[in-house]
């Protein structure tokens, strides 16, 4: 059980904003919020985590609504490369338990 | 400064014969996870590994499946008398710690004749 809820598979136009969807209702205060992606069959990659607030880097931002029951990875200018399949994660950090429990994930497609 | 490497890349043995899958994590991590991906299947956690400890291994079957990360060296985890259901991709990961962001290599892909 993954505990989180992502679209099956989203499209998006190359240059626009990609919006990446995630329910985690029964997200506890202890409990991050991950972001990683696959692209093809290569290793998952990190993009981005965050606990409460708002975060962004050189990859992505994440907003995390204020009861912390939803959040959307955004990236803001996809490209070709950015197809892949992105992962929502929850992580507990109470304890030494930090492995990564990958849901079915959201399969964004790219295109021109 | 190197990534998290991974070899062989792709290994085939045939039902019966031992796998040895080997992991570098990267410079300064001392955390090394390792996942299994079935085809057409997400990554499942396997085992959690700090310098010559196991740390959680729930993930792993509890037959044929062992893992170590010795005080020198990669990690490695070993898989016996193969069968068929065990052809899959297999990344290893490492941190540098707790709950940093993990850092995964290209995967080992075994097929299994």
């Amino acid at each position: 059980d993954a505990k989180t809820t992502q679209p099956t598979s989203m499209d998006c136009a190359e240059g626009r904003a990609a919006n990446l969807p995630c329910n985690h209702s029964t997200i506890s205060g202890n409990e991050y919020v991950y972001w990683y992606r696959q692209i093809h069959s290569q290793g998952p990659q990190y993009i981005i985590h965050g606990l409460k607030n708002n975060e962004t880097n050189e990859m992505a931002s994440l907003i995390i609504t204020e009861d912390r029951k939803s959040s959307t990875l955004i990236l803001p200018h996809a490209t070709l490369r950015d197809t892949a399949v992105y992962y929502c994660i929850r992580l507990d950090v109470t304890g030494t338990a930090s492995k990564l429990t990958f849901g079915t994930g959201t399969r964004l497609q790219v295109t021109l | 400064n190197a990534g998290v490497m991974q070899n062989p890349r792709h290994l085939v043995r045939r039902r019966g014969q031992e796998a040895r899958l080997r992991c570098s994590p990267m410079k300064g991590h001392s955390h090394v996870y390792w996942y299994r991906q079935l085809p057409e299947e997400g990554l499942k956690f396997m085992v959690y590994l700090q310098k010559e400890n196991i740390i959680d291994e729930s993930g792993m079957p509890k037959e044929r499946f062992s893992a170590e990360f010795p005080k020198e060296g990669p990690s490695i985890l070993r898989i016996q008398q193969v069968v068929r259901g065990d052809s899959a991709a297999y990344f290893c990961a490492s941190s540098p710690g707790f709950y940093n962001e993990q850092f995964f290599g290209p995967g080992t892909r075994l097929t299994v004749l």
